[in-house]
């Protein structure tokens, strides 16, 4: 089975510009929510979609949205980069959103850098 | 708010054990345990869930404690590969994981 993979691995922005990050779940997973993770920080929730709808959102502003599309897919949108959105971006597939008893399957993350 | 994980970090010899301590001000469904190497994203290793349930892989075993919202990770006979941060994820109502401020680990030989 294939894994979570993320595109790009690297992104480098203008402050003031937009973004899309994209994320393709593992197969057989419905799910999908997106992280971002500072330096040396935890990962911080920004939203789930589960079948298409957003499924939950974390304390993140409205310039963070995203998408998920019929074959589970995903994309996060991030407009009016701000430096402070510079972090590595983690998206994770799930078996199933509305079940608390399956595991995160992580992709490997786009490092974002704002200047 | 993010469940309070400790300690912060550890070093330990080769064989030695550890456990690692996650703390939620909430009430949970499920505890999820992570590890992230340098570099790389989270690797799922078990998850616990409100009843006893149990479910993961490796040579790892944890506890959860509903009543005190507490859960440990217990690292036995550590190995050279235990190396990286652990974090643990809490469940609580959106069905979300929210990630705990992480302990990093290294095993020295």
């Amino acid at each position: 089975e294939t894994g979570v993979t993320q595109s790009p691995t690297h992104l480098i922005k203008t402050r003031g510009q937009q973004v899309t990050l994209r994320c393709s779940s593992q197969s057989g997973h419905n799910t999908v929510s997106w992280y971002q993770q500072a330096l040396g920080q935890g990962p911080q929730f920004i939203f789930q979609y589960y079948r298409e709808e957003e499924n939950g959102r974390g304390n993140f502003p409205p310039r963070f949205s995203g998408l998920q599309f019929p074959n589970y897919s995903s994309e996060l949108n991030v407009n009016a980069l701000e430096l402070d959105d510079s972090a590595l971006y983690l998206c994770a597939s799930s078996l199933d959103g509305q079940r608390t008893n399956y595991g995160y399957t992580f992709g490997s993350g786009t490092r974002l850098t704002v200047v | 708010q993010q469940p309070v994980q400790s300690p912060q970090a550890v070093i330990l010899r080769e064989g030695e054990d550890a456990v690692i301590n996650c703390s939620s001000s909430k009430a949970l469904y499920s505890v999820h345990w992570y590890r992230q190497k340098h570099g790389e994203a989270p690797v799922f290793l078990m998850i616990l869930l409100k009843g006893g349930e149990q479910k993961g892989h490796e040579k790892i075993s944890a506890s959860f404690n509903e009543k005190k919202q507490q859960s440990s990770l217990y690292l036995t006979a550590s190995q050279l590969s235990y190396s990286g941060t652990y974090f643990c994820g809490t469940v609580g109502g959106y069905q979300k994981v929210t990630f705990g401020t992480g302990t990093k680990l290294q095993v020295i030989p």
